[in-house]
Formats: structure tokens, sequence, C-alpha cells
């Protein structure tokens, strides 16, 4: 199964708050899990990346939170901004089928002032 | 470096109307694939391609086919368009098939097929 789940559909947090984004995936040869931000009328841009033999990556207020053993992953947003409301998609790639990337469904994310 | 730009950027056609969307790439970049975005089912891959000349299908290539001739071009041609060809359509190129690195995406182009 190629599939990666991404929950929730759409969330709405108050500024300063926290955002939690959640994937999960049950195919074992995805190696590098990538997060892209999407912004209106635009095309998707890499937010943050992390490759399974680490559990954490940070960078900013931007945390990836990687679960090896349930096959999940999440981003962490601290101290949400409005800035940051955009469409946020997980990934993963797929070993050999020339590393093709798989992607979550989206989470459309709106920071309230 | 322009980047991966994308051509048109919005299309209206007509059932059973073909058209050709532009994608160019300015990074030497090998990999270059195109995805359709349709609301609630994020980014599906319909061909990429690995390198001048080698293409393949992805996802979803039914109604879809793709060349590479060029480094730096990889047109989608539609064949004979569809409603529920009706999307958003993204170019997007990385340095290699196995790289680690970011995949840079066009800014997409809106087709509406009626």
């Amino acid at each position: 199964q190629q599939q990666v789940k991404q929950s929730p559909q759409s969330l709405i947090v108050q500024k300063g708050g926290i955002s939690i984004i959640n994937c999960a995936y049950e195919n074992t040869a995805f190696d590098y899990f990538p997060w892209y931000q999407q912004f209106p009328g635009k095309g998707p841009a890499l937010l943050i990346a992390i490759r399974p033999d680490v559990s954490e990556k940070k960078e900013g207020r931007f945390t990836i939170s990687f679960n090896k053993s349930a096959k999940q992953f999440s981003l962490h947003i601290m101290d949400s901004q409005p800035g940051d409301s955009a469409t946020y998609f997980c990934a993963a790639r797929l070993t050999g089928s020339n590393y093709q990337l798989i992607w979550g469904a989206g989470t459309k994310l709106i920071i309230k002032p | 470096n322009a980047g991966v730009t994308q051509t048109p950027k919005f299309q209206v056609l007509k059932t059973g109307q073909s058209m050709t969307l532009q994608c160019a790439q300015d990074m030497n970049h090998e990999y270059m694939s195109w995805y359709r975005q349709d609301p609630g089912m994020g980014l599906r891959l319909i061909h990429y391609s690995v390198g001048a000349g080698i293409t393949d299908q992805g996802e979803v290539p039914n109604g879809y086919n793709v060349s590479r001739s060029t480094t730096e071009d990889f047109p989608l041609r539609l064949l004979s368009a569809a409603p529920s060809q009706t999307s958003v359509y993204f170019c997007a190129s990385r340095p290699r098939a196995s790289s680690y690195n970011e995949q840079f995406f066009g800014p997409g182009t809106r087709l509406t097929v009626l």
C-alpha cells in the first residue's frame, strides 16, 4: 500500500498557538519524508524534511516528529502566525520506482489573528 | 534563474479539444514530473521523466502524453480534453530521481474543460 494519510483536512489555530498536522503511512519502503507549504495561486515549496533515522528535526518554529515504529510523522508549528496560513502537504519518498513522492491529501491551515 | 516556468497560467477548453501545457526549467535538473491537484486529493503524479528521452507513467496517466527531447522542456499534452481533466496542473523538477534535494514546482496551470 503506497498511501500517505494526512489529517486533519482543515485546521484553525489562534495566533501564537501550536498547529499540529499528522501523517501516517504503511509502506516501509519510504525513506524520506518532506513537508511542503503551498500558498494560494502558487506551487508547493519545500518547508522541512526528515529521514527515518532521526526522531525529530527542528527548523525555526517548524518541527517534524517521526515515529518509525508507529509509521507516523507530524508537523508542529510553534507560535503560529497569520503568515503561516497555507495548505500543508506531507509526502513520502518511495525507494525504487524512480524515487517517486507519494503525497498526503493536504491540510488547509488558517491562523486567526 | 527563472526556476520552473509553466504556460499558460489559465486555460479553458471545450470537451474533445487538445492542447499542450508547457513546462521549462533552467536548473539543469534531470528529473521532471507533472502533477494534477484536485481538492481533497493532494498531488497525483501523471507522468515523469528521469532524463532527456526517458519518460514513464505515474499514478494517473490516462488521457495525457509527454515527451522529453531536451533537459529543459517537458510538455504535457491533453489528447482529447474531458471535464474530468479540469484541475490545476503543476510541473516540478529536481536534480536527479534519487536526489534528496527538494522538488521545485512551477506556478501551475489552471485548466477548465467545459
